[in-house]
């Protein structure tokens, strides 16, 4: 069964400390990974799109990488302002192209 | 650019009642998708739409949903005979085409008394 497990559910962070959010996917055939802002009340920002292992994506403070099992959203010197739910999500082989299997999303909170 | 709009906002109804919700797409987007998202969960997936079609309606959870998209653009998502257990927030959401990025709306929540 594909299935997307996003870790950890929740991480604090101080304004400036780096840290990283995981993406792992158990999927029939990987055709892109996905990562999504989403903020409290609103839908899903798009973020990254990621097609294969070794790929890698950057947007001001944030950069996803992909492995052939796993993603990471790294962020770099983050502010309060980054503070929302990150959602990964994969596009699987066996299903339809418009089926994006989600994770449980990790909350972010950045403190100044 | 106007994003994807969906009314209402918030609806509120009684077990058993019949509900549609809507959905006005990026224009140009000719993709459509429907998920819901339970709270502290991620969107799951209900339905898309390439054109006027359902190109993969497998997410429905029963034959109570329904979905449409008569001429391409607005999407209306219907539900007969309501239950508690349909309480979510609908994401509605377009891309410009199947495998570009998709733009959600913010929802409708539902919550079914």
């Amino acid at each position: 069964e594909d299935q997307v497990t996003q870790s950890p559910e929740a991480l604090r962070l101080q304004e400036g400390e780096s840290s990283s959010l995981n993406c792992s996917y158990t999927v029939s055939g990987l055709r892109g990974l996905f990562w999504y802002r989403q903020d409290p009340g609103k839908g899903p920002e798009f973020l990254f799109t990621l097609y294969s292992a070794g790929e890698e994506k950057e947007k001001e403070r944030l950069k996803a990488t992909l492995t052939k099992k796993e993603s990471f959203l790294h962020i770099t010197a983050p502010k309060p302002e980054d503070s929302a739910t990150y959602l990964c999500a994969v596009q699987a082989g066996g299903g339809s192209q418009g089926n994006l299997i989600f994770g449980k999303g990790t909350k972010l909170s950045v403190k100044p | 650019g106007a994003g994807v709009s969906q009314t209402p906002s918030n609806k509120v109804t009684e077990k058993g009642k019949y509900v549609e919700l809507r959905c006005d797409p990026i224009s140009g987007h000719t993709a459509l998708y429907w998920y819901r998202q339970s709270l502290g969960q991620g969107p799951e997936f209900l339905i898309y739409f390439q054109g006027t079609g359902a190109a993969d309606d497998s997410g429905l959870p029963n034959d109570r949903f329904f979905a449409v998209r008569p001429e391409g653009s607005v999407s209306t998502l219907k539900i007969q005979r309501t239950e508690r257990g349909d309480s979510a927030v609908y994401l509605c959401a377009s891309s410009l085409w199947v495998n570009s990025p998709l733009h959600f709306g913010n929802g409708t929540r539902l919550t079914v008394t």
